[in-house]
């Protein structure tokens, strides 16, 4: 089955830089990759999410990347701000299957001021 | 999106006894699943709701110990059988409605002592 791993755990950026956040993903028939932000107490939030014939998308201050040759997917936040401060989870999904999505282990982004 | 509730929020519950927790949407949707977030952790992905067929259980969760329901479009059940303080965790409902989208209810936060 799919295996979705993501890194870092734990990123700390100083507020107005940019974070990467990194994804790979096993299951070469994945075609579809949404990010999760998670607030402390809150239920996972969609932000923002690629399908495989896309390499990129943007949304403001948002961007996902794909390389399905690679197998990788990354997120990126630019122009860091303290209300970015969560908990960041990839996911990947095969969409002809029922739509079950596979999470990464996430990662804990801090803004610091 | 849709607009998905839970109920209960949260509950102390005693080991051995059992919990029902309820999810409602305010639209048909054409799936729903049921999830597992332990203190700190990713979301694990307990099993598929159908509706008017049993529910699909991922491997290492069954059916005698996370009994499921879905009577309808719009509704869905998850029971934790005889619990133990493992089962602490927050239980959380998603819902897609076709477009691939996954979005999650608020959350149960159970504690079992």
């Amino acid at each position: 089955g799919e295996n979705v791993e993501q890194h870092p755990s734990t990123l700390s950026v100083q507020e107005g830089d940019s974070a990467v956040i990194k994804c790979t993903y096993s299951d070469s028939a994945s075609n579809y990759f949404p990010w999760y932000k998670q607030e402390l107490g809150k239920r996972p939030q969609l932000i923002i999410d690629i399908r495989s014939n896309v390499g990129e998308k943007k949304d403001q201050r948002i961007a996902v990347t794909l390389n399905k040759t690679a197998k990788h997917f990354s997120l990126h936040i630019t122009e860091t701000q303290p209300e970015d401060s969560a908990v960041y989870f990839c996911a990947a999904s095969i969409r002809s299957s029922a739509s079950k999505i596979i999470f990464g282990s996430g990662t804990r982004l801090s803004i610091r001021p | 999106s849709a607009v998905i509730s839970q109920k209960p929020s949260r509950d102390i519950c005693q080991r051995g006894t059992s919990l029902t927790i309820q999810c409602q949407v305010d639209s048909q949707v054409t799936m729903m699943f049921w999830y597992r977030q332990q203190p700190g952790q990713s979301l694990t992905l307990i099993a598929t709701a159908n509706q008017g067929s049993e529910a699909t259980y991922e491997s290492g969760f069954v059916i005698d110990k996370f009994p499921i329901s879905r009577p309808n479009l719009t509704f869905s059940t998850l029971t934790v059988s005889n619990m133990s303080p493992e089962d602490s965790s927050i239980y959380l409902c998603s819902v897609d409605n076709r477009g691939g989208e996954q979005y999650f209810g608020p959350g149960t936060r159970l504690t079992v002592t």
